[in-house]
């Protein structure tokens, strides 16, 4: 089955600067990489996805970008702000089925 | 995006008992998905719950643990049986979009905490 592997399991970040998380996955057959922030004692909010059919996709502040010949996948966070200290997941699926989410990163934010 | 709510927000239990937790979905969804978060840990798959049909448990979750019911488009429910401390986690239901990526959205959780 598929298999999630999510590095580094923590991030600490100058505010402003940018912060990268990256994620390998083992299924060549998976075609949607979504990610999740997660606050303390709230549950996984969506933040961005992928198809398999796309290499990159932005949304102000923040992009993921694909590689499907290596099997990664990478969160970019730009001009970090505070409010983006939490615990950030990455997942894999195939056909819109049963997640497979990596280990987590807790970034932290420095002001 | 989906609307998903949750109850109980959290509990504090006793060895040996149950607890049932609920999932309620702002829409109509062909399957919801029930996860375990343990503490400080990434989040596991218990089952697929599917209307109409018995849930699909992932390896090491047996529905004697963890019966689930899907009465509705709308509903389901989890219940942990004959709990111990190691139950202690946070419960997550979740259910697609119904877009054409079924885009998954998730619940507030449940914090359960077996004494």
């Amino acid at each position: 089955g598929e298999n999630v592997e999510q590095h580094p399991s923590t991030l600490s970040v100058q505010e402003g600067d940018s912060a990268v998380i990256k994620c390998t996955y083992s299924d060549s057959a998976s075609n949607y990489f979504p990610w999740y922030k997660q606050e303390l004692g709230k549950g996984p909010q969506l933040i961005i996805d992928i198809r398999s059919n796309v290499g990159e996709k932005k949304d102000q502040r923040i992009a993921v970008t694909l590689n499907k010949t290596a099997k990664h996948f990478s969160l970019h966070i730009t001009e970090t702000q505070p409010e983006d200290s939490a615990v950030y997941f990455c997942a894999a699926t195939k056909g819109a089925q049963k997640l497979v989410f990596g280990q987590g990163t807790r970034l932290t934010i420095n002001p | 995006s989906a609307v998903i709510s949750q109850k109980p927000s959290r509990d504090i239990c006793q060895r040996g008992t149950s607890l049932t937790i609920q999932c309620q979905v702002d829409s109509q969804v062909t399957m919801m998905f029930w996860y375990r978060q343990q503490p400080g840990q990434s989040l596991t798959l218990i089952a697929t719950a599917n209307q109409g049909s018995e849930a699909t448990y992932e390896s090491g979750f047996v529905i004697d643990k963890f019966p689930i019911s899907r009465p509705n488009l709308t509903f389901s429910t989890l219940t942990v049986s004959n709990m111990s401390p190691e139950d202690s986690s946070i419960y997550l239901c979740s259910a697609p979009s119904g877009g054409s990526y079924n885009e998954q959205f998730f619940g507030p959780g449940t914090r359960l905490t077996v004494l």
